[in-house]
């Protein structure tokens, strides 16, 4: 069973450009988690989906990024307009069952984005 | 409002000497506890997690914590540092909406 699968690893971008970081949770999972890690800093939550569903969005900031989970295919974060300040490492994890509060995620490798 | 502190942002031990990385915890009820380790460029990989059973909790690579409610902690603990064991160490605590990262602690060992 492949664990979650993150693409690109490493993603570079100049400012202004538009970023997109995808995500297929382990087989199974339907829940898929995405969160940011900035340098010398832990994670911090950014979003939660279902499939075709935003379920908790209360860590994304208000601009320039969304994030979704179609009925086929990987979730997809999708940052516009990138700005140095959005270099970080994002991780993608996923739970097969919902919040519940014993439930581990289990985390991708991550993407590196570095905006140039 | 859920958060989860660690200490220490870094702690430096000698190999074959016990290791003691610190977490504490604040919540209106008691979550789910996890410490996640994470090697260079790699992604988060569990070690163990606290579900209100036992509350010490035995996990991967020789690592155990203990959770104490009075103390609002989980301390992660091993007896004796391998040197495949310097990563870095994230603690957190599953409300049921979010999972909260402390931000983290580096582990050196030391030959």
């Amino acid at each position: 069973n492949a664990g979650v699968m993150q693409n690109p690893r490493h993603l570079v971008r100049r400012r202004g450009q538009e970023a997109r970081l995808r995500c297929s949770p382990m087989k199974g999972h339907s829940h898929v988690y995405w969160y940011r890690q900035l340098p010398e800093e832990g994670l911090k939550f950014m979003v939660y989906l279902q499939k075709e569903n935003i379920i908790d969005e209360s860590g994304m900031p208000k601009e320039r990024f969304s994030a979704e989970f179609p009925k086929e295919g990987p979730s997809i974060l999708r940052i516009q307009q990138v700005v140095r300040g959005d270099s970080a490492a994002y991780f993608c994890a996923s739970s097969p069952v919902g919040t519940s509060v014993s439930n581990e995620q289990f985390f991708g490798p991550g993407t590196r984005l570095t905006v140039l | 409002a859920q958060s989860v502190t660690q200490l220490d942002s870094h702690v430096s031990v000698s190999e074959g000497t016990p290791v003691l990385l610190r977490c504490n915890y604040s919540s209106s009820y008691s979550p789910s506890l996890f410490w996640y380790v994470q090697h260079p460029n790699k992604g988060l990989q569990l070690l163990l997690k606290y579900t209100s059973a036992a509350t010490l909790v035995k996990g991967i690579n020789g690592f155990e914590a203990e959770f104490k409610k009075s103390e609002t902690s989980f301390h992660l603990t091993k007896p004796s540092a391998h040197m495949s064991d310097a990563a870095e160490y994230f603690c957190a605590a599953n409300t049921g909406n979010q999972f909260y990262f402390g931000t983290g602690t580096s582990l050196t060992v030391i030959p």
